[in-house]
């Protein structure tokens, strides 16, 4: 079973500049999620989708951040203009969906995520 | 105070020895609590799930949740250098939070 795609691993920018991050989730999984994982510091969950509605994006910095999942299947995470303190791993996961609690305690499965240098 | 707390490390033990892992939380509320492992350059991986108190053994690992002071465990018995990794804990009820990750080194 293939898991979960990111691309690119690597990214250097300038402050200002934009970037996009692609995340192709593994087959059949309705749930995907975007994480900011800064140096030392836990995942923080960004934006989360169920198929191609966003179910929580309250630590989504709007005025810079944006995300899609068109189709339900693959996302793009953006960054525009790109500040200093953006400089972080960006993590992607998917999961089947929510369990019968409503809440997603199902496995995570991440992708080994795109590292972002702003200078 | 952070809702989950966690020893940042590094934690260094020779191999073969048995490991302990914390976290605290701050949230009575709480029901949910996973461990997660996450190699260097890698995405994190689901260790062991449980959920409200008590004991789970996968293996070398146990998994414990005392709620009565909100402290969640994990013990790696026999450790391997290929147990060096980071260890993040998980929990809540809602919404789930991420602890900061505990880095551990096994030596030969």
């Amino acid at each position: 079973e293939a898991g979960v795609a990111q691309s690119p691993r690597y990214k250097i920018i300038e402050k200002r500049q934009s970037v996009a991050f692609w995340c192709n989730p593994i087959s059949g999984h309705a749930t995907l999620y975007w994480y900011q994982q800064i140096l030392g510091q836990g995942p923080k969950l960004l934006i989360q989708f169920q198929n191609n509605g966003v179910v929580d994006d309250s630590q989504l910095p709007k005025d810079r951040f944006s995300a899609e999942r068109l189709k339900g299947v693959d996302s793009t995470l953006k960054i525009q203009p790109a500040k200093l303190e953006d400089s972080a791993v960006y993590l992607c996961a998917s999961s089947l969906g929510p369990g019968t609690s409503g809440l997603n305690t199902g496995e995570l499965f991440f992708g080994e995520g795109s590292r972002l240098t702003v200078l | 105070q952070k809702e989950v707390e966690q020893d940042p490390g590094p934690l260094s033990v020779p191999e073969g020895a048995i490991v302990s892992l914390n976290c605290t939380y701050s949230n009575s509320a709480f029901q949910y609590f996973m461990w997660y492992r996450q190699y260097s350059r890698k995405g994190p991986e689901l260790l062991m799930y449980t959920y409200s108190s008590g004991n789970k053994e996968d293996g070398r690992f146990t998994a414990q949740v005392d709620k009565s002071s909100k402290y969640i465990s994990l013990f790696i018995r026999d450790s391997q250098p290929s147990d060096s990794a980071t260890y993040l804990c998980r929990g809540g009820y809602n919404k789930l939070i991420f602890g900061a990750g505990t880095r551990l080194a096994v030596h030969p």
